[in-house]
This record gives structure tokens, sequence and C-alpha cells, in this order.
């Protein structure tokens, strides 16, 4: 079962920053946060994790907060392509290996 | 550097029919995983392989569900009788390791069943 909350959907103008929060209130200490987006017909695309830290990558910044229960993706100047479903996960450590489980995830609409 | 393959892209068939998916994970990734993704709804992980074994197969539901990964390289899943809440979108996914790596997806099968 997932262990984040996403809105539904979200949208945002083109050139500006998009910012997706993900609320985890019951992650565990050594569970990473972890970002990927889905544009249509495709496969999920990774972005970026991370675990306490705040982390940018050439795609998007990601915030966690102190208490680590909840994550902010930041793209910087988002752009018609950045039109896509975003997945927040809580990468599970289980017996046989990492586990991935998405939920719904936040549908972003960027605006012209 | 290549990424995950699967064929086909697209699959129509006839319930009660059998149907079987490919995939060539990146070269070197040892762990694949098969997800599920119904129409509105995120992954689902149906089945894990390290190498050429299962690790976690615990939501593949076996009575018509099958994978295999023979030498530990390319999968096969495979469908029989397939019904018709089985049409969804098959994803298969690879990484590095087990425990601490990222998953990279291909981009799916898209299977309806009639």
């Amino acid at each position: 079962d997932a262990k984040t909350t996403q809105p539904p959907s979200m949208d945002c103008a083109e050139g500006r920053a998009a910012n997706l929060p993900c609320n985890h209130s019951t992650i565990s200490g050594n569970e990473y946060v972890y970002w990927y987006r889905q544009i249509h017909s495709q496969g999920p695309q990774y972005i970026i994790h991370g675990l306490k830290n705040n982390e940018t990558n050439e795609m998007a910044s990601l915030i966690i907060t102190e208490d680590r229960k909840s994550s902010t993706l930041i793209l910087p100047h988002a752009t018609l392509r950045d039109t896509a479903v975003y997945y927040c996960i809580v990468r599970v450590y289980g017996a046989t290996g990492n586990q991935f489980y998405f939920g719904t995830g936040t549908s972003l609409t960027v605006i012209p | 550097e290549a990424g995950v393959a699967q064929s086909p892209r697209y699959k129509i068939i006839e319930k009660r029919q059998s149907v079987a998916f490919w995939c060539n994970p990146i070269s070197g990734h040892a762990t694949l995983y098969w997800y599920q993704q119904i129409l509105g709804q995120g992954p689902k992980l149906l089945i894990q392989f390290q190498n050429n074994g299962v690790v976690d197969d615990s939501q593949l539901p076996k009575d018509r569900f099958s994978a295999e990964r023979l030498k530990g390289v390319d999968s096969t899943l495979k469908i029989q009788p397939a019904k018709l809440e089985d049409s969804a979108v098959y994803l298969c996914a690879s990484s590095l390791l087990p425990y601490t790596d990222t998953q990279y997806f291909g981009p799916g099968t898209r299977l309806t069943v009639l």
C-alpha cells in the first residue's frame, strides 16, 4: 500500500516554478523518498530521491522537512513538456529488497 | 546507455486467450520487476527477480499469471487465460542492485482484453 498522499491535480504557468507536495507521515528512518513522473503512454521516469537532506539535480530539487513527514518536488522553470503525472514514493525495505509502492500521483498541467 | 526494452507495445486479445510480454533490462542490472498499471492508478508490483530467481511474487495472481527470467537477463510475463480485468499496461523495470538502487522503467505493453 502507498505510504504517501499527494493532491490529485495541479496547474502551473509555463516558466514558473512548479511545487508539488507530498505527505509521508509514517516514513521510517531508513526509507528514502523517490519521485518519478509518467508522461502519457510512457513508462515512469526517475527524477530524484533523498533521505534527509535537500537534493538537487539537473531536473529538479527535492526539499524534505526536518521531521521527514513531508517533502516538495520543485521544477524550477516548468515547460509544456513537464506536463505529466508525478509520483512520490517511499522506498520500503522488505525481506526481498526495495519495494516501490505507487499511489495515484499528482497530475501536473503546465499552462502556456 | 540503452534503456529497458519491452515488446510488444500494444496487444489486443479476447478473453480466455493467452498472451506473453517480453522484457530486456538494462545491461548489467541484476534485479528485474514486472508491474501492472490499471488505467488511472499507479503501477503495482507483480513480481521481482534477482538474477534468475524469484524473490517476491506475493502480488502475482498465480492461477493465471506466470513469469520467468531464464539466464538472468531477459524475462517473459505470461497470462493464461486472460480476463477482462487484466486490461492494463504491463511495465518492466530493472535496477543494478536490489536494496539500494533506482528502478528504471521500460515503455510498457498496453494490453486490451475484449
